[in-house]
């Protein structure tokens, strides 16, 4: 039982270049989420996924876009990476949306020169 | 609007200094309030979830308590081990948590 994985865990892109993130859980978890965390700031709501087949957007959505290919996986592209996208990506799921936990991935580091 | 912040932003304890870590927050209508530990480099790890004042949940050193307005986590006799970033956020019904920005707790031998 991994629950939440994210690949990769490091990624260097040069301005403009694009990229998926891919993430995956084992829980059988009806909702998945994508954060950033940037220093002195806290965790903030990129896209997220209710259930299989919705998506939505969170606090800070523009410049990505995200894929819930099934109920395991869900992709967060840059489709034009800037530097300020520069951060470190967390996905998470939970049982559902609404007052449940959040389980969350180990992280991927992105720089963007 | 919804707002969560932790205090203080950083905190140093010799070992079996107990002390608290605070969350206030202002929200529309709490659903729920949950605590993580973040260790660097990775992601957080869930410990507890808050749903009403006056609730109480406890975890071996840890213990989390919630009123109306701001919620504590009680780290009674640490250790080391204990050293990580405490994150706190609220569920307000949105489907959208807000997380504070931490505080950074360390634990000293």
């Amino acid at each position: 039982n991994a629950g939440v994985t994210q690949t990769p865990k490091f990624q260097v892109l040069k301005t403009g270049q694009s990229m998926t993130l891919q993430c995956a859980q084992d829980m059988n978890h009806n909702s998945m989420y994508w954060y950033r965390q940037d220093p002195g700031m806290g965790l903030r709501l990129i896209y997220y996924s209710a259930s299989e087949g919705t998506t939505d957007k969170g606090e800070v959505p523009n410049g990505y876009n995200v894929s819930r290919l099934n109920k395991r996986e869900f992709s967060l592209r840059l489709e034009s990476a800037a530097p300020s996208q520069t951060s470190v990506y967390f996905c998470a799921s939970s049982p559902r949306t609404a007052t449940y936990e959040q389980y969350f991935g180990p992280g991927t580091r992105l720089t963007v020169t | 609007e919804d707002q969560v912040t932790q205090s203080p932003e950083a905190l140093r304890l010799q070992e079996g200094e107990s002390s608290s870590l605070n969350c206030s927050y202002t929200v529309s209508g709490l659903r729920g309030l949950f605590w993580y530990r973040q260790d660097p480099g990775k992601g957080p790890e869930f410990l507890f979830t808050l749903y009403s004042a006056g609730e109480e949940k406890e975890k071996e050193r840890l213990k989390a308590t919630l009123t109306k307005k701001e919620s504590f986590l009680h780290i009674t006799a640490p250790k080391p081990e204990d050293s990580a970033t405490y994150l706190c956020a609220v569920d307000s019904g949105t489907y959208k948590y807000i997380f504070g920005t931490g505080t950074r707790l360390k634990v000293l031998a």
